[in-house]
């Protein structure tokens, strides 16, 4: 079983939808990351968090430590927000556990 | 541009082949990593380099060698390889502390793409 959980694997959704993806770990952390990537294979880093809540234009990420889950929310989603969205997790030794990712196709 | 520069971004070799993928980044960082992205599996940890010194080799196969001239750049050398490691193989850097706290995030570079014939 793998350390980081994402849900769902696949998400299809209409232009201006609003959009979440969830993502849950068995670690203790001291970060939780949201990183896209693209189809042509570079990652980025959206957010870096360790509690609370994080906005940055139409993305909020969300981290409840004690329930060890955290979520992606997309608003108004647009379809160059089409990518994959990995959920990754700091260890409290500074290793690095990832998911799946999620990967978001809207449609015009 | 996340300042992590990969090159080349395709490759497609035999399986008697030797070539080597590049890293560069432009971060100042001083820790570097070699990810293996392969379809529907979370990312592998290949290497990691800390200050030029290797300080992880996450039981990879010896026809994978990696090397750290100096803190910006990142080289993984490939020989012999197997139609099984064709994937995206992505560089990534870090800042990380003097007590090995890493301090921050990860910058990924756009990744190789390598085909294994």
């Amino acid at each position: 079983k793998n350390e980081v959980e994402q849900s769902p694997q696949n998400l299809t959704a209409q232009e201006g939808e609003f959009i979440t993806i969830n993502c849950s770990y068995s670690v203790g952390i001291s970060a939780l990351h949201w990183l896209q990537q693209h189809p042509g294979g570079g990652i980025v880093s959206l957010f870096m968090l360790s509690s609370g809540k994080k906005k940055h234009g139409r993305l909020i990420a969300t981290i409840n430590i004690q329930e060890k889950h955290s979520s992606l929310h997309i608003t108004a989603s647009h379809p160059r927000d089409s990518a994959v969205y990995i959920c990754a997790v700091q260890d409290t030794g500074n290793q690095f556990y990832f998911g799946t990712g999620t990967s978001l196709t809207v449609i015009p | 541009e996340t300042g992590v520069t990969q090159t080349p971004r395709h490759l497609v070799m035999g399986m008697t082949n030797k070539k080597s993928l590049k890293c560069e980044q432009h971060l100042g960082h001083n820790a570097m990593y070699w990810y293996k992205q392969s379809a529907k599996k979370p990312l592998e940890l290949m290497f990691v380099y800390n200050f030029k010194e290797q300080t992880e080799n996450n039981s990879v196969p010896s026809r994978f060698s990696p090397e750290c001239p100096n803190s910006s750049h990142l080289f993984l050398h490939l020989h012999t390889l197997q139609p099984e490691d064709s994937a995206l193989y992505l560089c990534a850097s870090s800042q990380e502390g003097p007590a090995r706290a890493n301090t921050g995030e990860l910058f990924f570079g756009e990744g190789s793409r390598l085909t294994v014939l």
